[in-house]
């Protein structure tokens, strides 16, 4: 199936631990990036990597922090997770010509920080 | 500052009546804006931009450089209408960085 996915769907864990969110994409695109959704459903621009490169890094505490293997794979680990952690992150992939900017977004991953 | 602004959390109408979610824009520089849609249990996805100027299933949208706007509108609403939009607006730099809006629940009632 041609997409962005993203493992694991649900993720439950408690203050202090820490826990990496991956995600792949097969539709050949050259950039990826993550963005947190809150409980008011606000989405915002966390990371963006451009083959293998960080070109957007957002105000975001760095216990966060990204890591692409390659061009089709953009992980994302938290340390210390922390209450205020809990919501949902998607991974989004576009293609780099301007022409063909569209972000295609994967399912999302619910964390919960307990 | 760069800010999508969509004043309204939630949209609730009849099917057949017409439809327009607000977004206002607050960026210096020449903007780029979108609409993405979620619809229920599917991926969020790019459902028109200002750019191509087209009519993506009934829906229509015009920048407004004076008002600093870009209104979604449809004439019909459907109940399949019914999902969450998001205004997102892209920003210059070359790296597709988008700052969406709040997003607006539309919900289409028979």
């Amino acid at each position: 199936d041609t997409a962005v996915s993203q493992t694991p769907k649900y993720l439950v864990t408690q203050m202090g631990n820490d826990k990496s969110i991956k995600c792949e994409q097969n539709l050949g695109h050259d950039t990826m990036y993550w963005y947190k959704q809150d409980s008011k459903k606000f989405l915002k621009i966390m990371f963006s990597y451009n083959n293998k490169e960080l070109i957007i890094n957002e105000t975001v505490p760095n216990r966060f922090s990204p890591k692409s293997p390659d061009k089709a794979h953009l992980n994302l680990h938290i340390n210390s997770l922390e209450l205020g952690d809990s919501a949902v992150y998607f991974c989004a992939s576009s293609a780099p010509d301007r022409a063909l900017d569209e972000q295609y977004f994967g399912p999302g991953t619910r964390l919960t920080v307990t | 500052a760069q800010r999508v602004t969509q004043p309204e959390k939630l949209l609730s109408v009849f099917k057949g009546a017409p439809v327009e979610l607000k977004c206002n824009y607050s960026y210096s520089g020449s903007p780029e804006l979108f609409w993405y849609v979620q619809y229920s249990r599917q991926r969020l996805q790019l459902l028109l931009r200002h750019i191509s100027r087209e009519s993506i299933k009934g829906f229509t949208a015009d920048l407004n450089k004076g008002e600093t706007s870009f209104h979604l509108k449809k004439p019909f609403a459907q109940e399949e209408d019914s999902a969450m939009y998001y205004c997102a607006l892209r920003v210059s730099g070359g790296y597709n960085k988008l700052i969406f809006g709040a997003g607006t629940r539309l919900a289409v009632h028979p």
